[in-house]
């Protein structure tokens, strides 16, 4: 069974760091691109970040560009989040989620974690 | 950044229902297009890619449309486990966008 399992969220004060994990089995993980969405309290899903299968191509959100970085390690099976200068605002629950690549291109994100919780308040 | 305007926010509808959701690009993103089922507290969930593949598993009462610049969710017959919060997303180009997504409730 494909899986992604996040862990590392909690409780930060403004202005700290946090870093993410996704741990991925059942599939093949360094076959594919990965990304990170989050879901503020109440609020729609916001696209962050996505690194390709060999840590070649990395893009962000305008929102955590510079502030968050994504990171893979295909031997662990592993994706992360360093989250740093975290405010208010990125409170939310952060989901790992893997695309779906046919031919080379993605058609969306098919297999989703359960989300870690962030919560950033003095 | 391509904006995505999904619509309606939120619809009332009855089991047996016909339901559908539109989503509008701010440019042409061909079929770059998925469709997303969430439910309260769960991770949200892949039902149509290219705009109109449904992907493995999904039921076929769910059906995907459009091309260029406006799309279409449909549920041709809503069931109990229909009721959720559908997105639409595109990955045309970088950053993705999501649309603010359509709340589906029982009338």
């Amino acid at each position: 069974e494909m899986q992604l399992v996040e862990s590392g969220g909690g409780l930060v004060k403004p202005g700290g760091s946090l870093r993410l994990s996704c741990a991925a089995s059942g599939f093949t993980f360094s076959s594919y691109s990965m990304n990170w969405v989050r879901q503020a309290p109440g609020k729609g899903l916001e696209w962050l970040s996505s690194i390709s299968s060999s840590s070649s191509y990395i893009y962000y959100a305008d929102s955590v560009k510079g502030r968050f970085t994504i990171s893979r390690d295909n031997a662990k099976n592993s994706l992360f989040l360093q989250m740093n200068s975290l405010r208010a605002e990125d409170t939310a629950v952060y989901y790992c989620a893997r695309d779906r690549t046919v031919a080379g291109t993605p058609t969306g994100m098919d297999v989703w974690g359960q989300g870690t919780t962030v919560t950033v308040s003095s | 950044a391509i904006r995505i305007t999904q619509s309606p926010s939120s619809l009332s509808a009855s089991t047996g229902d016909r339901v559908t959701i539109t989503c509008r690009a701010s440019q042409g993103i061909t079929s770059y297009l998925a469709w997303y089922q969430q439910t309260p507290g769960k991770a949200p969930e892949l039902l149509i890619y290219a705009a109109s593949t449904l992907q493995s598993g999904v039921p076929s009462r769910f059906s995907g449309s459009g091309s260029g610049t406006d799309f279409t969710l449909t549920i041709s017959c809503l069931q109990s486990e229909d009721f959720a919060t559908y997105y639409c997303q595109q990955y045309y180009s970088y950053p993705w966008t999501f649309g603010q997504g359509t709340k589906v409730e029982i009338k």
